[in-house]
């Protein structure tokens, strides 16, 4: 059971180039989240979705985008890359309960320079 | 709204001394409180969570927590410390109704002194 799956681990960017953050979970959740974890600052959600098709923003959305066209998948997608955006981005699944915990992929080490 | 404070970004005690992991939160509803381990290169893993059933909450590792409504607080202990329990460890704080969100705290780097 692989669990919450995020590729790449690690990635350089140039300022103003583009990419796509892959995270894909295996335990049939309907709710996946995205959160960026800055030294000092915690993790910050970005996006999240409550299923196939249905997403919604999160505390710092500005410079991101997501989609989500099945369960297993929900990909970040960087437009226009800035230095401001060089963090580490984890993705998140959960059965939907706030009651419940959180499966965390093992994060993406993003810089842009 | 809701939000969580940790008090203390780095911690610092010897092996074998007590671990005391500070946690206050806020919540204009009753809230479900999770601690989560992060270690070196890795994601969260859940150490244990207040679901308002027991105030007194054990978890993995030896670590227990104590909810404390008048406090408004979620503390983190362990009697013990060892070696492998340095790493950073975060608060969250769920609501019990009207959102899907989780909120996490700053975190605060536990280190264990040989």
């Amino acid at each position: 059971n692989a669990g919450v799956t995020q590729t790449p681990k690690f990635r350089i960017l140039k300022i103003g180039q583009s990419m796509t953050l892959q995270c894909t979970q295996d335990m049939n959740h309907n709710y996946m989240y995205w959160y960026r974890q800055d030294p000092g600052m915690g993790l910050k959600l970005i996006y999240y979705s409550v299923g196939a098709g249905i997403t919604d923003k999160g505390e710092v959305p500005n410079g991101y985008n997501v989609s989500r066209s099945t369960t297993e998948d929900f990909p970040l997608r960087l437009e226009l890359a800035a230095p401001s955006q060089t963090s580490v981005y984890f993705c998140a699944s959960g059965r939907g309960a706030t009651n419940e915990k959180l499966f965390f992929g093992s994060g993406t080490q993003l810089s842009v320079l | 709204a809701q939000s969580v404070t940790q008090l203390g970004s780095h911690v610092s005690v010897s092996e074998g001394a007590l671990v005391l992991l500070r946690c206050n939160y806020s919540s204009s509803v009753p809230p479900y409180l999770f601690w989560y381990v992060q270690y070196p290169n890795q994601g969260l893993q859940l150490l244990l969570k207040y679901t308002s059933a027991a105030t007194l909450v054990k978890g993995i590792n030896g670590f227990e927590a104590e909810f404390k409504k008048s406090e408004t607080s979620f503390h983190l202990t362990k009697p013990s410390a060892h070696m492998s329990d340095a790493a950073e460890y975060f608060c969250a704080v769920s609501a019990t109704s009207g959102t899907y969100k989780y909120i996490f705290g700053t975190g605060t780097r536990l280190k264990v002194l040989a």
